[in-house]
């Protein structure tokens, strides 16, 4: 079946412009999360969504980053005001869900990436 | 100190060579995925495993939850398992989101 895809796989942007990065999850994951893995550096965790719970935020470095997800299941990664040091890879991940703090736990599947370079 | 450590971060090996990948984890865990991730290219999930060993072709993983630490094995390598290896955790705590640590990775390259 389809994976997890991710629009557009390349995004070039000037400085201060706004850009949205978008993600499919694999249909019927209830889970979806962004992780964000900048140049040289090791993959950190941004934003979790959960079927209609509230997502768990934690991750987002500042308030210029945003996300929602649409009914259940196309999201959204919002960054508004872009910093060159926001030029990373950003990855979607899909799960089947879990309640939170389940012990129990499902395999993520990973998209291909956005790759953002801010100018 | 990160809650995740791998070693080694750089690791050159000889096409037939059989490889070991280490991660350590200072945290309760639920679940530990091993990730390859080929230059340029998304994410895979090799293994995902909370306990003993798991095997997939070439590849080995096993994990030892008392020692918290967990080793990925590739027997007989091939300079197509040039990428990078990174382990990721799952936290057991309880209300926790799903989200996963990550080790900083360890990059392998194996010659021909």
């Amino acid at each position: 079946g389809a994976g997890v895809s991710q629009s557009p796989s390349n995004k070039v942007t000037e400085k201060g412009k706004d850009v949205e990065l978008r993600c499919d999850p694999i249909s019927g994951h209830t889970a979806l999360y962004w992780y964000r893995q900048s140049l040289g550096q090791g993959l950190e965790f941004l934003i979790y969504f959960q079927g209609n719970s509230a997502p768990d935020k934690s991750g987002l470095p500042s308030d210029r980053f945003s996300a929602e997800r649409t009914g259940g299941s196309v999201s959204t990664l919002t960054i508004q005001r872009t910093q060159q040091e926001d030029s990373a890879v950003y990855l979607c991940a899909s799960s089947l869900g879990a309640r939170e703090g389940s012990l129990f736990y499902y395999e993520q599947y990973f998209g291909p990436g956005t790759r953002l370079t801010v100018t | 100190k990160n809650e995740v450590e791998q070693s080694p971060q750089n690791l050159t090996a000889q096409e037939g060579e059989f490889i070991t990948i280490n991660c350590s984890y200072s945290v309760g865990i639920s679940a530990l995925h091993w990730l390859q991730q080929h230059p340029g290219g998304g994410i895979v999930s090799l293994f995902m495993l909370s306990s003993g060993k798991k095997k997939h072709g070439r590849l080995i993983a096993t994990i030892n939850i008392q020692e918290k630490h967990s080793s990925l094995h590739i027997t007989a390598s091939h300079p197509r398992d040039s990428a990078v290896y990174i382990c990721a955790v799952k936290r057991r705590d309880g209300g926790a989101t799903n989200k996963l640590i990550f080790g900083t990775g360890t990059l392998l390259a194996v010659q021909p």
